[in-house]
């Protein structure tokens, strides 16, 4: 299986901050990678798909970039809407995996 | 609008099984795969397996093979997960997620999901 392995785990950060969630594979993925933000009691939302296309919807604030085994999430003014758990997640080969989640906490 | 609910809470001892609805609605629903993903309490999200609503294909993550079933009825526009010989860990919320993309492949992110359905094993 592949692993994805997020860092850091956990991020306390300000409003108005700009900050970048790391996912790196255990093997190649080419660019099938995906971001999710999911907040407590709430199914997963989707932000990024293809590593670096931004859903419809999903603020311009939110930008993805990476291939192969490293990849970036980046939030460019954080907003209090966005504290919150992000994931992100492989579809390059099963079984399709998450990373373990970090969690970005109001400062 | 475009949208996934699921059944209820559902309370099993060890043992039983357990079997999750969910129903599309605002799209078509044989034009998408639909895949279904786990999250035990406090924990991180497990990819489970998808269904191809269209034709029934499915693909089951390895782990889960011999003990899950995914199956749909496109005349209600509905798919479901079943779980058999349930386990305390396999307490989780159960979700049902849309691919993203209409078409031939199951490997595009998931843009729609239901509001997740409890299943709490224990004796």
């Amino acid at each position: 299986d592949i692993q994805l392995t997020q860092s850091p785990s956990f991020l306390s950060a300000s409003v108005g901050d700009r900050v970048t969630v790391t996912c790196r594979a255990s093997q190649g993925i080419t660019s099938y990678l995906a971001w999710y933000q999911q907040k407590p009691g709430k199914a997963p939302k989707l932000l990024i798909y293809a590593a670096s296309t931004l859903q419809s919807g999903v603020p311009s604030r939110f930008s993805g970039s990476g291939s192969g085994t490293e990849f970036t999430l980046t939030i460019s003014s954080l907003q209090p809407e966005d504290f919150a758990t992000y994931y992100c997640q492989q579809l390059n080969s099963y079984p399709y995996t998450f990373g373990q989640g970090t969690k970005l906490e109001i400062k | 609008q475009v949208q996934l609910v699921q059944s209820g809470a559902e309370v099993k001892k060890p043992g039983a099984s357990v079997k999750v609805s969910c129903k599309a609605s605002g799209y078509m629903f044989t034009g998408y795969y639909m895949h279904w993903v786990r999250q035990a309490p406090g924990q991180g999200l497990e990819w489970m397996g998808w269904i191809n609503p269209n034709s029934g294909g499915t693909n089951y993550a390895q782990r889960f093979q011999g003990r899950v079933t995914m199956t749909r009825d496109t005349s209600i526009s509905t798919a479901y997960m079943e779980l058999s010989r349930l386990r305390s860990d396999d307490t989780a919320v159960y979700y049902c997620a849309r691919s993203s993309s209409a078409g031939a492949t199951p490997d595009d992110a998931f843009d729609i999901w239901g509001q997740g359905t409890m299943v709490t094993v224990f004796s």
